[in-house]
């Protein structure tokens, strides 16, 4: 089936860990994002990705390190250094600027 | 950065009702997608509609970008339409640069 694939859906965290969430997507789409939700609110652009090895900050990067070393994997490590890591995390991904951005399932991170 | 506000923040109707959902954006853009969230949390493409009217069985949305608004259309409405309504929108000006969402309306359908 055609899609984006996020893992694992749910992840807990020690305080002072990094963790890395995996996306990947088999829709042969150029541009990749990452976004965060907390509860009841919209979502925040933490990274996206416009073309492979390339990659620039959205609103809320502190914290976070991505890379796109291929076209269909794009994955987020939330570090030590973001303060307030515990929320819902969406990936995306689409054609390009003016295209439909789908999403894949998200992943639920618990700092403990 | 572009503004998305979305009207009204809440909503509780009776299964059969009728209802609007308005999004506002303060610049123009390339891109105006609708989606549903559901109580697992996943993110539901409903419209990309970044300008005109289009019709899905019991749902439809008008975006009039000159005047930079919104809207989303439900129709004799079931609790299964209880959900998080997002509207989402991408800046005109070539680059991908993601959506900015709005704040969403929670909507709650009662039998």
């Amino acid at each position: 089936d055609g899609g984006i694939t996020q893992s694992p859906k749910y992840l807990f965290r020690k305080e002072g860990q990094n963790v890395t969430l995996s996306c990947e997507q088999n829709l042969n789409h150029d541009a990749m994002y990452w976004y965060r939700q907390d509860p009841g609110q919209g979502l925040r652009l933490i990274y996206y990705s416009q073309i492979v090895n390339d990659f620039q900050k959205g609103d809320i990067a502190e914290g976070y390190s991505v890379s796109r070393e291929k076209k269909e994997s794009f994955p987020l490590t939330v570090t030590s250094a973001q303060k307030n890591p515990t929320a819902f995390y969406l990936c995306a991904s689409s054609r390009g600027s003016g295209n439909t951005i789908y999403f894949g399932e998200g992943s639920w991170l618990t700092v403990v | 950065g572009i503004q998305v506000e979305q009207s009204p923040p809440d909503l509780i109707l009776q299964e059969g009702a009728n209802s609007t959902l308005r999004c506002n954006f303060s610049d123009s853009v390339n891109n105006l997608q609708w989606f549903h969230q559901n109580p697992w949390g996943q993110l539901i493409n409903l419209f990309y509609i970044p300008s005109g009217t289009k019709q899905n069985g019991r749902l439809s949305a008008t975006t009039v970008a000159t005047e930079r608004y919104s809207l989303l259309y439900i129709s004799s409405s079931q609790t299964t339409d209880s959900g998080v309504y997002f509207c989402a929108v991408e800046p005109g000006g070539g680059g991908a640069d993601g959506l900015t969402f709005g704040k969403g309306t929670h909507l709650i359908i009662q039998p």
